[in-house]
């Protein structure tokens, strides 16, 4: 079992739809988590990190549930700019240092 | 600007040659990362170091070596034991170790001919 598992993907989407990302964790020790959006053929950028309490950034919502080892990403009223890849990834510190991420999750969002 | 630079930003490379991947960041940050990539998979760590002339190997460090003499600058030499080199390369860097965002350079993609 890979220790961050995504959703496969790709999604494809209208404009303006609501779309919603799943990643579980396998790793109770983890302590950080994060959304990164990576565009074709580009670097990975952070897209926002991920609180226990939920936090909203505009259009995007993430969640984190520790009991279920579970984040969530929930873009709303997409946009053309928004189909990338959006790869979830996991900081885990005990016990060594350790960054995972997920394979990621394209989406496309057409006109 | 601050940020990270990598070079080159396309190589291509016959088998049996070592490639040296530089990576330079004027950030000021502690930690520095090495990271590959393949068609639809993940980020897989392969070297990291927490400060200056320390690095501690990840998860694919086999048929890779890295130095870190100045705080700047981390390269990655991909050595010809590296069974499988053609990947998309991505250094980044952090501002204390494992805390806050990681800021990518724009990557290396090496070809093997």
């Amino acid at each position: 079992r890979k220790e961050v598992e995504q959703d496969p993907g790709p999604f494809n989407v209208p404009e303006g739809a609501t779309v919603a990302f799943n990643c579980t964790y396998s790793n109770s020790a983890s302590q950080s988590f994060f959304w990164y959006r990576q565009d074709c053929r580009k670097e990975p950028k952070l897209l926002m990190s991920v609180y226990s309490s939920g936090n909203e950034d505009g259009r995007f919502t993430a969640q984190l549930n520790r009991a279920s080892q579970y984040i969530s990403l929930l873009i709303r009223d997409s946009k053309l700019s928004d189909s990338a890849t959006y790869l979830c990834v996991v900081f885990v510190g005990t016990g060594g240092f350790k960054t995972i991420f997920g394979a990621g999750t394209r989406l496309f969002v057409k006109a | 600007d601050g940020g990270i630079t990598q070079s080159p930003k396309y190589l291509f490379r016959k088998e049996g040659q070592n490639v040296t991947l530089s990576c330079e960041q004027n950030l000021n940050h502690d930690a520095m990362y090495w990271y590959r990539q393949d068609p639809g998979q993940g980020l897989r760590l392969i070297y990291y170091s927490q400060i200056v002339n320390d690095f501690q190997k990840g998860d694919i460090a086999e048929g890779y070596s890295v130095s870190r003499e100045k705080k700047e600058s981390f390269p990655l030499t991909v050595t010809s034991a590296q069974k499988n080199p053609t990947a998309f390369y991505l250094c980044a860097s952090q501002g204390t170790l494992g805390t806050g965002e990681l800021f990518f350079g724009e990557g290396s993609r090496l070809t093997v001919l």
